[in-house]
């Protein structure tokens, strides 16, 4: 089992449509973790991090559940400039004490005129 | 953005050949990181430091070694090239705050393994 799991997609919504992706991870001692966002043939850039109380960061809201081992990000009024993959990331202690970030293979996103 | 770059950024070599790359930041950041990226797998962390000479591996390290002899720079070696290496690459960056989880990455750098 993957250490970090997405459902691939693609996602296909209409401009304007609520879309929400989900990601569940195996290891309960994962500390931290974020959302980043990977544009074709470009590097990945982080989106936002995800705090336990979950938070907001204008349309995109982002929640963890530590019981259930998910998070998700929810994209709220899709814009075609958010078509891109969602990466998945967590943060567990490596073996230095570094906090290795695995990330999920990601979650595709088409956003439809 | 964090001035992060990878060399070469495109290469294609033949199976058995010694390949290496090289990611430079500028940014002092303690830690840095090789990752590949596959279709269906997304991004597979290779090795990656926690200061100059100071290594550890990944979850897909075979075949790969690493060196870091100064803060700015990361190398990667495939001693021995396969096909199976053929792979976009990407190195990473990041401070040494327990409490960020932002990697800086580079542009990628596409290995062709003919």
């Amino acid at each position: 089992r993957k250490e970090v799991e997405q459902d691939p997609g693609p996602f296909n919504v209409p401009e304007g449509a609520t879309v929400a992706f989900n990601c569940t991870y195996s290891n309960s001692a994962s500390q931290s973790f974020f959302w980043y966002r990977q544009d074709c043939r470009k590097e990945p850039k982080l989106l936002m991090s995800v705090y336990s109380s979950g938070n907001e960061d204008g349309r995109f809201t982002a929640q963890l559940n530590r019981a259930s081992q998910y998070i998700s990000l929810l994209i709220r009024d899709s814009k075609l400039s958010d078509s891109a993959t969602y990466l998945c990331v967590v943060r567990s202690r490596g073996s230095s004490n570094t906090g290795k970030l695995i990330f999920g293979q990601g979650t595709t996103l088409q956003v439809k005129p | 953005d964090a001035g992060i770059t990878q060399s070469p950024r495109h290469k294609v070599t033949e199976t058995g050949t010694p390949v290496t790359l090289r990611c430079h930041q500028t940014e002092n950041h303690r830690y840095m990181y090789w990752y590949r990226q596959d279709p269906g797998h997304g991004l597979r962390l290779i090795h990656y430091s926690y200061g100059v000479k100071d290594t550890d591996k990944g979850e897909v390290s075979d075949g790969y070694s690493v060196s870091r002899s100064k803060t700015e720079d990361f190398l990667l070696t495939l001693e021995s090239a396969t096909s199976s290496q053929t792979s976009v690459y990407f190195c990473a960056s990041r401070t040494s705050d327990k409490n960020t989880g932002e990697l800086f990455f580079g542009e990628g750098s596409r290995l062709t393994v003919l």
